[in-house]
């Protein structure tokens, strides 16, 4: 049963254009949600995380929207740049009652082109 | 600080053979995970640590066993392996608690690719 889904596989944007990456969840325990990078034979890097009392958060370049009605969160890349290269991952966890237990979705592969 | 590091990077196993992957993290992290990834599929959580002593199944255990002896290793263990225990395996730790606020931002090693033929 996938809890945290990422329906695009992939996505290719132009350098400097947007990429917004898309996530939906399905249960509503969730309350914590993080976006991890991974390059290819690395482990995932954490990028941005949003708790579910606020609905944006921001850290340069990376902007996490989060609508718990909708279950649904988004990251935006704004500008990509090549070095965005890389597979996201989409994570969820159910705070104090599932401390470190996150259900991550399949992952996004983004490719930024020239 | 290296972080979390795992070892072997890479391994071949023969059907039924044994293995321990190991993994070493030196935050001084109270909680580890070990997970698998299979081929366009997210992180599978198969145990879990939150200290030295204390370990707990997650979601895919079987087929695998872990301990926790100290606070840096987590060593998994594989026994008699399975081809469907083919994947590549993540571990990770971390400290929910560290900053006075809860996060779950999880911190991993580069991953062991294991084949099971």
């Amino acid at each position: 049963d996938q809890q945290v889904k990422q329906n695009s596989p992939s996505l290719s944007v132009q350098e400097g254009r947007i990429s917004i990456l898309n996530c939906d969840y399905t249960n509503s325990m969730f309350d914590y949600f993080l976006w991890y990078k991974k390059y290819p034979a690395e482990g995932p890097t954490f990028l941005i995380s949003i708790s579910s009392i606020k609905d944006k958060n921001e850290d340069g370049r990376f902007t996490v929207f989060l609508n718990k009605s909708a279950k649904h969160l988004s990251l935006h890349i704004v500008p990509s740049q090549p070095g965005d290269s890389a597979v996201y991952f989409c994570a969820a966890s159910a705070g104090k009652d599932s401390w470190g237990k996150l259900q991550f979705g399949a992952g996004t592969q983004v490719v930024v082109t020239p | 600080n290296a972080g979390v590091t795992q070892t072997p990077k890479f391994r071949i196993l023969k059907i039924g053979q044994s293995m321990t992957l190991q993994c070493t993290q030196d935050m001084n992290h109270n909680y580890m995970y070990w997970y698998r990834q299979d081929p366009g599929m997210g992180l599978k959580l198969i145990y879990y640590s939150v200290g030295a002593g204390i370990t707990d199944k997650g979601e895919v255990p079987n087929g695998y066993n872990v301990s926790r002896s100290t606070t840096e290793d987590f060593p998994l263990r594989l026994e008699l392996a399975a081809p469907s225990q083919t994947s590549v395996y993540f571990c990770a730790s971390n400290d929910p608690h560290a900053s006075g606020e809860y996060t779950d931002t999880q911190y991993f090693g580069p991953g062991t690719r294991l084949t099971v033929l």
